[in-house]
């Protein structure tokens, strides 16, 4: 089974919704970060959620667009917001599961905006 | 900007042979970097990390290497499988092994094992 579980796995969204991806971890993380994938293109973090607090969104990302929830140790939520074409991407969640192994990923969103 | 780079979007070597990935980085503070392995529709895989304070970290069929001078590493997969197919990210960062670093990744490389 998979330690860190996302969903939904894909969508395709009309433009000006908004779609909440979800990320549950098998064990309890006190990080959990965000990243999106355009096509072609390196993952590239929008941001770090921690447990308790307000998330902190890398630079060109903003909480109105991308609000993130973080209620508990081992889950999180993202949501693009009034989505447009250029939303579309893979986005991913990730943590730390002290393993020592690296940070684990989610199987990650794929979204389409329409 | 891109702190890392990885300069060859696509290499194809034949099973049992050495494959050989490459990663540059720009940013000196970075202290830690790691492989990640991504098979379509999953998410990226940790595969192998090395601090700075090495030069060469091995893993079973997997050695990476560190050349802090260049600013490159390099990851080396041999004898390669063709179950090695897939795209290879290169990630960076700072502050080694903490648990609240931030991974900077390049574009990757789509290694392509032919039987």
């Amino acid at each position: 089974s998979a330690v860190i579980s996302q969903k939904p796995s894909r969508d395709i969204c009309q433009r000006g919704t908004s779609l909440t991806i979800q990320c549950q971890v098998d064990s309890q993380v006190t990080m959990m970060f965000w990243y999106r994938q355009q096509p072609g293109q390196s993952l590239t973090l929008i941001a770090t959620a921690n447990q308790g607090s307000e998330a902190t969104y890398e630079s060109g990302f903003v909480i109105d667009k991308f609000p993130i929830s973080r209620p508990n140790l081992t889950f999180s939520t993202l949501t693009v917001s009034n989505m447009s074409p250029e939303d579309s991407s893979i986005y991913l969640c990730s943590a730390d599961r002290g393993l020592g192994y690296g940070y684990t990923f989610g199987s990650g969103t794929r979204l389409t905006v329409v | 900007d891109q702190q890392v780079k990885q300069n060859s979007p696509s290499l194809s070597v034949q099973e049992g042979r050495i494959s050989i990935l490459n990663c540059d980085y720009t940013n000196s503070m970075f202290d830690y970097f790691l492989w990640y392995k991504k098979y379509p529709a999953e998410g990226p895989t940790f595969l192998i990390s090395i601090s700075s304070i090495k030069d060469k970290n091995e893993d079973g069929r997997f050695t990476v290497f560190l050349n802090k001078s260049a600013k490159h590493l390099s990851l080396h997969i041999v004898p390669s499988q063709p179950g090695d197919s897939a795209v290879y990210f290169c990630a960076a960062s700072v502050a080694s092994g903490g648990s609240n670093y931030k991974l900077t990744f390049g574009k990757g490389t789509l290694l392509t094992v032919n039987p």
